[in-house]
Parts: structure tokens; C-alpha cells; sequence
């Protein structure tokens, strides 16, 4: 099955740090997401982006399909944003990275 | 409010008991799946369905029993769990199995 790999596995910034958060996967795929787990456990979906670049607000991502990967990017990060960022990616069934998780400090 | 909404929220259980994790989606995807999240471990997916037909069953053991009595709604049927099915269940859903995936706030499972 295809493999998806995320690093890094852990990240602490201090509160206004810019990130980025890479997701690797090893076979074409029709689909990518990336989703935000709450503390609570809440998975929340913060792109859909099988290729190319989208923004929302302090975030962006981009997939290279051509290359297998993808990148989120966190700029002027808060104390909110804390939590494990997931990536998942679609061939037949989803499949998930082990994710990263973000400690922002204030 | 995702439009995906799982009950309970938090369940406590016995090894002989039997109880249902529901989800409800309010989308009007036709494609569910179940998803189990162990401590340390990545997200595993349990069961697959589109239009409320089965179509993927990951090796789950047979005390996880799944029912998707229409488009709308799936359930997880659990009877004598093991300590170790302890975990973070979620529920999610899709307009086609190709699509985005949008998650439940997931049951925490707890069997003692």
C-alpha cells in the first residue's frame, strides 16, 4: 500500500514562528487533505489539494504530484494552532501519515 | 460543527457488554467509513461504505460490527471488546470515495 511519511514528528515554536510541515507519499494519488486534531481529538480539514497551491488565511499548501509531496505552511503562528497536523492521502482508500505535532508556546 | 456528528462522545465499557457508536451525516455524501485512532499509532481505516454497501473491510476483528442502514447514518456495533480496542473512534464521510473526506469529533472508547 502506498506509504505516507511526515515530518518532522514533533515541533515546538514560540507564538508569531512560520512553519512548514512536509508530507511525503510514495505512489501517484488522486487525492490529498491535510487535517488539524484538536485536542478534543476534533479532525479538522484544512485542505483538499491533490495538486498545486491553496491559501486560507495564515495557511497555505502546496502538493508537487509530479514529485510526491506536499508542504503546509504556518505563518504568524498561535497558541491555537497547537495540536497534530495529519496528512492523508487517496489512491483507493485514505491513508494518513503519523502526523506532526505542533506545540506553539505564547 | 463539521456536518458529521458521532455519539456518545465518550463511552465506558465492560468486556461483556454491548453497545453502538452512532454517526449521522448531514451532507448528503454517500460514502461512510469508520477509522480507529490507537495512542501512537497512525489512523487505521476499520470499514468502508458507499451507498450503503460494504466495500472494504481492513482485517477487523469480527467483535466490530458495522450496519449502515442508509446514506445518512452508520453505526459500529461493539460486543466483548478487548482492553486493547480502547481508542478514539471516527466516523467520516465523502461525496464519492474520490472526494475529501470530512471527520465526526469521534468517540473515545475506553473498555475496562
Amino acid at each position: 500500500g502506498i506509504q505516507v511519511e511526515q515530518s518532522p514528528p514533533d515541533l515546538i515554536l514560540q507564538e508569531g514562528a512560520n512553519s512548514t510541515l512536509r508530507c511525503n507519499f510514495s505512489d501517484s494519488v488522486n487525492n490529498l487533505q491535510w487535517f488539524h486534531q484538536n485536542p478534543w481529538g476534533q479532525l479538522i480539514n484544512l485542505f483538499y489539494i491533490p495538486s498545486g497551491t491553496k491559501q486560507n488565511g495564515r495557511l497555505s499548501a502546496t502538493t508537487v504530484a509530479t514529485e510526491r509531496y506536499s508542504l503546509l505552511y504556518i505563518s504568524s503562528s498561535q497558541t491555537t494552532d497547537s495540536g497534530v497536523y495529519f496528512c492523508a492521502v487517496q489512491l483507493n482508500d485514505m491513508r494518513f501519515g503519523a502526523g506532526t505535532r505542533l506545540t506553539v508556546k505564547p | 460543527e463539521t456536518g458529521v456528528t458521532q455519539t456518545p462522545r465518550h463511552l465506558v465499557m465492560g468486556m461483556t457488554n454491548k453497545k453502538s457508536l452512532k454517526c449521522e451525516q448531514h451532507l448528503g455524501h454517500n460514502a461512510m467509513y469508520w477509522y480507529k485512532q490507537s495512542a501512537k499509532k497512525p489512523l487505521e481505516l476499520m470499514f468502508v461504505y458507499s451507498l450503503e454497501e460494504r466495500v472494504e473491510n481492513n482485517s477487523v476483528p469480527s467483535r466490530f460490527s458495522p450496519e449502515c442502514p442508509n446514506s445518512s447514518h452508520l453505526f459500529l456495533h461493539l460486543h466483548t471488546l478487548q482492553p486493547e480496542d480502547s481508542a478514539l473512534y471516527l466516523c467520516a464521510s465523502s461525496q464519492s470515495a474520490n472526494y475529501g473526506y470530512t471527520f465526526g469529533s469521534g468517540t473515545r472508547l475506553t473498555v475496562v
